[in-house]
């Protein structure tokens, strides 16, 4: 599937506790994304990047940010979870020149 | 930025009738348009996808139609079997300081067989 990964796959967490959810890729993808998805939300858009060291703020990117320190890794962090956070994120890779995005398997994080 | 509305929320349909499901985006800058099946407790999966510059692609029984005029795209199953039941989604690619993909909410789609 694409050789993108996402760990951990499922954690649960207290409010107020930071979260750092990891994405790896080994494709070589220019851009990376990380998606959150709820019912009847479909995939609304956190963060994204460009290229290394390079993000920008997607629709719903209150209360999350983001790092790109290496091409293949993107890293997803709450600062101070709240239970509005309890979701479904995937993480998305892109750029091969095509425009085709490919997701990783998806983390589901409970914050209780 | 882009607004993408996706409908129906929910279809259902007879093994072997044909599914449309149809979206609409807000901004014209918008110039590529993928289609994705997600199963139940699975990641989204690309399964067709339009440029700008076309105006329909097809690959076996399923279609995508674009109307650039009208902004809007539709995706097209025919011959439907049960293994379609799925929830589907339709993007925009919007370019901001990148490419900038925005999703519609989704059709749940049932085959009945």
């Amino acid at each position: 599937d694409a050789g993108i990964t996402q760990s951990p796959r499922h954690k649960v967490t207290e409010t107020g506790t930071p979260v750092t959810l990891r994405c790896h890729q080994t494709e070589n993808h220019r851009y990376m994304y990380w998606y959150r998805q709820d019912p009847g939300h479909g995939l609304r858009l956190i963060h994204y990047s460009y290229g290394v060291k390079d993000t920008d703020k997607g629709e719903v990117s209150d209360g999350y940010s983001v790092s790109r320190s290496k091409t293949e890794d993107f890293l997803l962090t709450l600062e101070s979870a709240t239970s509005s956070q309890t979701s479904v994120y995937f993480c998305a890779i892109s750029g091969r020149g095509n425009n085709e995005q490919f997701f990783g398997p998806g983390t589901r994080l409970t914050v209780l | 930025g882009e607004n993408v509305e996706q409908h129906p929320s929910t279809l259902s349909v007879q093994e072997g009738d044909s599914a449309v499901i149809k979206c609409t985006y807000s901004d014209s800058a918008s110039n590529y348009f993928p289609w994705y099946k997600q199963e139940l407790g699975k990641r989204p999966q690309l399964i067709i996808d339009i440029r700008s510059n076309v105006g329909e692609k097809k690959d076996q029984r399923i279609a995508v139609t674009l109307n650039k005029t009208a902004k809007h795209f539709s995706l097209h199953i025919t011959e439907t079997q049960p293994e379609d039941s799925a929830v589907y989604f339709c993007a925009a690619l919007y370019y901001v300081t990148g490419n900038q993909f925005y999703f519609g909410t989704g059709t749940s789609l049932t085959v009945i067989p």
